[in-house]
Protein backbone atom coordinates (compact mmCIF):
# COMPACT_ATOMS: atom_id res chain seq x y z
CA UNK A 1 0.00 0.00 0.00
CA UNK A 2 0.95 3.60 -0.62
CA UNK A 3 2.10 6.23 2.13
CA UNK A 4 2.89 9.43 2.43
CA UNK A 5 5.15 11.12 5.53
CA UNK A 6 5.77 14.76 5.58
CA UNK A 7 8.41 14.64 8.07
CA UNK A 8 7.84 18.22 9.67
CA UNK A 9 4.32 19.18 10.83
CA UNK A 10 5.24 22.97 11.32
CA UNK A 11 8.18 25.07 9.79
CA UNK A 12 8.50 28.61 10.46
CA UNK A 13 11.19 30.94 8.76
CA UNK A 14 11.84 34.42 8.23
CA UNK A 15 10.88 36.37 4.95
CA UNK A 16 13.81 35.77 2.37
CA UNK A 17 14.94 32.98 3.48
CA UNK A 18 14.99 29.31 1.85
CA UNK A 19 13.02 26.28 2.68
CA UNK A 20 12.62 22.93 2.32
CA UNK A 21 9.46 20.68 2.94
CA UNK A 22 10.87 17.17 3.06
CA UNK A 23 7.83 14.19 1.42
CA UNK A 24 9.11 10.69 1.88
CA UNK A 25 6.60 8.10 0.10
CA UNK A 26 6.27 4.42 0.27
CA UNK A 27 5.01 2.55 -3.18
CA UNK A 28 5.84 -0.89 -4.39
CA UNK A 29 4.98 0.08 -7.68
CA UNK A 30 5.55 3.55 -10.24
CA UNK A 31 4.53 6.39 -8.59
CA UNK A 32 3.53 10.10 -9.76
CA UNK A 33 4.06 12.88 -6.92
CA UNK A 34 2.37 15.94 -6.30
CA UNK A 35 2.48 18.78 -4.09
CA UNK A 36 -0.47 21.19 -3.17
CA UNK A 37 -0.99 24.12 -1.08
CA UNK A 38 -3.83 25.07 1.21
CA UNK A 39 -4.03 28.72 2.06
CA UNK A 40 -6.32 29.83 5.19
CA UNK A 41 -9.47 29.16 4.52
CA UNK A 42 -9.24 27.73 0.68
CA UNK A 43 -9.49 24.45 -1.15
CA UNK A 44 -6.16 23.06 -2.10
CA UNK A 45 -4.43 24.04 -4.94
CA UNK A 46 -1.57 22.30 -7.43
CA UNK A 47 1.53 23.67 -6.99
CA UNK A 48 3.84 21.06 -9.10
CA UNK A 49 3.53 17.83 -9.92
CA UNK A 50 5.75 14.72 -11.18
CA UNK A 51 4.29 12.11 -13.76
CA UNK A 52 7.66 10.97 -15.62
CA UNK A 53 10.87 12.77 -17.30
CA UNK A 54 13.11 14.92 -15.71
CA UNK A 55 13.29 14.73 -11.73
CA UNK A 56 13.61 18.50 -11.00
CA UNK A 57 10.55 19.37 -10.96
CA UNK A 58 9.42 23.30 -11.47
CA UNK A 59 5.77 24.69 -10.34
CA UNK A 60 4.30 27.51 -9.37
CA UNK A 61 5.24 31.17 -7.00
CA UNK A 62 8.66 29.36 -7.19
CA UNK A 63 8.84 26.46 -5.77
CA UNK A 64 10.39 23.29 -7.11
CA UNK A 65 10.70 19.71 -5.97
CA UNK A 66 12.81 16.82 -6.53
CA UNK A 67 12.21 13.26 -6.98
CA UNK A 68 14.59 10.52 -6.02
CA UNK A 69 13.87 7.28 -6.43
CA UNK A 70 16.64 5.71 -4.71
CA UNK A 71 15.44 7.73 -1.41
CA UNK A 72 11.93 7.35 -2.57
CA UNK A 73 11.44 11.27 -1.11
CA UNK A 74 9.86 14.53 -3.60
CA UNK A 75 11.04 17.38 -1.22
CA UNK A 76 9.14 20.91 -1.91
CA UNK A 77 12.11 24.00 -2.15
CA UNK A 78 12.25 27.67 -2.88
CA UNK A 79 14.99 29.89 -2.54
CA UNK A 80 13.77 33.05 -0.96
CA UNK A 81 10.21 32.83 1.11
CA UNK A 82 7.63 35.15 0.89
CA UNK A 83 5.04 36.16 3.75
CA UNK A 84 2.42 35.07 1.61
CA UNK A 85 3.48 31.61 0.85
CA UNK A 86 2.43 30.94 4.56
CA UNK A 87 0.04 28.26 4.45
CA UNK A 88 -0.45 24.33 4.70
CA UNK A 89 1.64 22.43 2.31
CA UNK A 90 0.78 18.50 1.34
CA UNK A 91 2.60 16.43 -0.52
CA UNK A 92 0.09 13.53 -2.35
CA UNK A 93 1.05 10.05 -4.26
CA UNK A 94 -0.41 8.47 -6.57
CA UNK A 95 -0.42 5.44 -9.08
CA UNK A 96 -2.39 6.35 -11.48
CA UNK A 97 -1.45 10.19 -12.00
CA UNK A 98 -4.38 11.23 -9.88
CA UNK A 99 -6.95 9.90 -12.29
CA UNK A 100 -8.91 7.68 -10.28
CA UNK A 101 -9.19 9.73 -7.25
CA UNK A 102 -6.11 7.47 -5.83
CA UNK A 103 -4.48 10.35 -3.86
CA UNK A 104 -2.75 9.83 -0.87
CA UNK A 105 -2.21 12.75 0.88
CA UNK A 106 0.55 13.57 3.55
CA UNK A 107 -0.51 14.52 7.39
CA UNK A 108 0.85 18.77 5.46
CA UNK A 109 3.17 21.07 6.94
CA UNK A 110 2.04 24.49 8.17
CA UNK A 111 4.63 27.06 6.63
CA UNK A 112 5.18 30.51 8.67
CA UNK A 113 7.03 33.10 6.99
CA UNK A 114 7.99 35.41 9.83
CA UNK A 115 8.57 39.33 8.64
CA UNK B 1 -10.84 30.35 -8.07
CA UNK B 2 -10.89 27.55 -9.62
CA UNK B 3 -14.00 27.09 -11.27
CA UNK B 4 -15.56 24.44 -8.58
CA UNK B 5 -18.32 25.97 -6.94
CA UNK B 6 -19.51 23.78 -3.53
CA UNK B 7 -22.69 24.97 -1.19
CA UNK B 8 -23.50 25.49 1.73
CA UNK B 9 -19.92 26.57 2.97
CA UNK B 10 -20.74 25.76 6.67
CA UNK B 11 -23.37 23.69 8.02
CA UNK B 12 -24.12 23.37 11.63
CA UNK B 13 -26.23 19.95 12.78
CA UNK B 14 -27.02 17.56 15.04
CA UNK B 15 -25.70 14.16 16.14
CA UNK B 16 -28.02 11.29 14.16
CA UNK B 17 -29.52 14.17 11.23
CA UNK B 18 -28.65 13.84 7.65
CA UNK B 19 -27.30 16.41 5.41
CA UNK B 20 -26.39 16.82 1.25
CA UNK B 21 -23.35 18.40 0.41
CA UNK B 22 -23.40 19.77 -3.71
CA UNK B 23 -20.34 20.05 -5.69
CA UNK B 24 -20.57 21.78 -9.43
CA UNK B 25 -17.38 20.79 -10.98
CA UNK B 26 -15.43 23.03 -14.08
CA UNK B 27 -16.65 23.73 -17.26
CA UNK B 28 -16.08 20.50 -19.18
CA UNK B 29 -14.86 18.71 -16.48
CA UNK B 30 -16.51 15.16 -16.50
CA UNK B 31 -14.75 13.79 -13.19
CA UNK B 32 -15.87 15.22 -9.64
CA UNK B 33 -13.82 13.46 -6.79
CA UNK B 34 -15.12 13.84 -2.70
CA UNK B 35 -12.38 14.22 -0.06
CA UNK B 36 -12.27 14.76 3.73
CA UNK B 37 -10.38 16.53 5.71
CA UNK B 38 -10.05 16.01 9.37
CA UNK B 39 -7.50 16.78 12.15
CA UNK B 40 -7.06 13.18 13.11
CA UNK B 41 -6.73 11.60 9.67
CA UNK B 42 -6.00 14.71 7.59
CA UNK B 43 -7.04 14.42 3.95
CA UNK B 44 -8.75 11.05 2.31
CA UNK B 45 -10.29 10.46 -0.39
CA UNK B 46 -13.83 9.18 -0.40
CA UNK B 47 -14.99 8.69 -3.80
CA UNK B 48 -15.06 9.24 -7.49
CA UNK B 49 -17.82 9.06 -10.40
CA UNK B 50 -16.71 9.69 -13.91
CA UNK B 51 -19.93 10.57 -16.36
CA UNK B 52 -22.91 9.56 -13.84
CA UNK B 53 -20.86 6.72 -12.91
CA UNK B 54 -18.85 5.50 -9.95
CA UNK B 55 -15.00 5.14 -10.92
CA UNK B 56 -13.40 4.73 -7.47
CA UNK B 57 -14.11 4.40 -3.72
CA UNK B 58 -11.66 5.16 -0.62
CA UNK B 59 -12.52 5.67 2.73
CA UNK B 60 -15.82 6.09 2.81
CA UNK B 61 -18.33 5.25 5.51
CA UNK B 62 -21.41 3.09 4.40
CA UNK B 63 -23.84 6.35 6.16
CA UNK B 64 -22.20 8.40 3.53
CA UNK B 65 -23.48 7.97 -0.09
CA UNK B 66 -22.94 10.24 -3.37
CA UNK B 67 -24.10 10.17 -6.54
CA UNK B 68 -23.46 12.62 -10.19
CA UNK B 69 -26.02 14.10 -12.25
CA UNK B 70 -26.69 14.19 -15.70
CA UNK B 71 -25.95 17.88 -15.66
CA UNK B 72 -22.53 16.32 -13.86
CA UNK B 73 -22.91 18.14 -10.50
CA UNK B 74 -22.19 16.05 -7.34
CA UNK B 75 -23.82 15.39 -4.13
CA UNK B 76 -22.83 13.88 -0.71
CA UNK B 77 -24.90 12.83 1.85
CA UNK B 78 -24.20 11.90 5.18
CA UNK B 79 -26.42 10.20 7.35
CA UNK B 80 -26.57 9.06 10.71
CA UNK B 81 -24.09 11.54 11.49
CA UNK B 82 -21.69 11.48 14.64
CA UNK B 83 -19.29 13.93 16.34
CA UNK B 84 -16.18 12.60 14.11
CA UNK B 85 -17.50 13.25 10.81
CA UNK B 86 -17.09 17.17 11.88
CA UNK B 87 -14.78 17.93 9.13
CA UNK B 88 -13.97 19.70 5.70
CA UNK B 89 -15.50 18.16 2.55
CA UNK B 90 -13.66 18.71 -0.45
CA UNK B 91 -15.08 18.26 -3.55
CA UNK B 92 -12.60 18.36 -6.90
CA UNK B 93 -13.14 18.16 -10.36
CA UNK B 94 -10.71 16.50 -13.22
CA UNK B 95 -11.22 16.89 -17.70
CA UNK B 96 -11.55 12.98 -17.42
CA UNK B 97 -11.50 9.59 -15.00
CA UNK B 98 -8.54 8.06 -17.24
CA UNK B 99 -5.18 6.88 -16.14
CA UNK B 100 -2.78 8.66 -19.04
CA UNK B 101 -0.01 10.53 -18.96
CA UNK B 102 -0.79 11.98 -22.33
CA UNK B 103 -3.52 13.73 -20.13
CA UNK B 104 -2.90 16.80 -17.69
CA UNK B 105 -5.86 15.33 -15.49
CA UNK B 106 -4.77 17.92 -12.98
CA UNK B 107 -7.88 17.50 -10.21
CA UNK B 108 -8.67 21.51 -9.51
CA UNK B 109 -10.12 21.50 -5.77
CA UNK B 110 -13.34 23.84 -4.44
CA UNK B 111 -13.43 25.72 -1.28
CA UNK B 112 -14.76 23.25 0.61
CA UNK B 113 -17.90 22.68 3.21
CA UNK B 114 -17.26 22.70 6.97
CA UNK B 115 -19.39 20.79 8.71
CA UNK B 116 -20.03 20.99 12.46
CA UNK B 117 -21.53 18.43 14.29
CA UNK B 118 -23.25 18.97 17.56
Amino acid sequence: AQSVTQLDSQVPVFEEAPVELRCNYSSSVSVYLFWYVQYPNQGLQLLLKYLSGSTLVKGINGFEAEFNKSQTSFHLRKPSVHISDTAEYFCAVSDDGGSQGNLIFGKGTKLSVKP
Amino acid sequence: DSGVTQTPKHLITATGQRVTLRCSPRSGDLSVYWYQQSLDQGLQFLIQYYNGEERAKGNILERFSAQQFPDLHSELNLSSLELGDSALYFCASSVLGLPTLENNNEQFFGPGTRLTVL
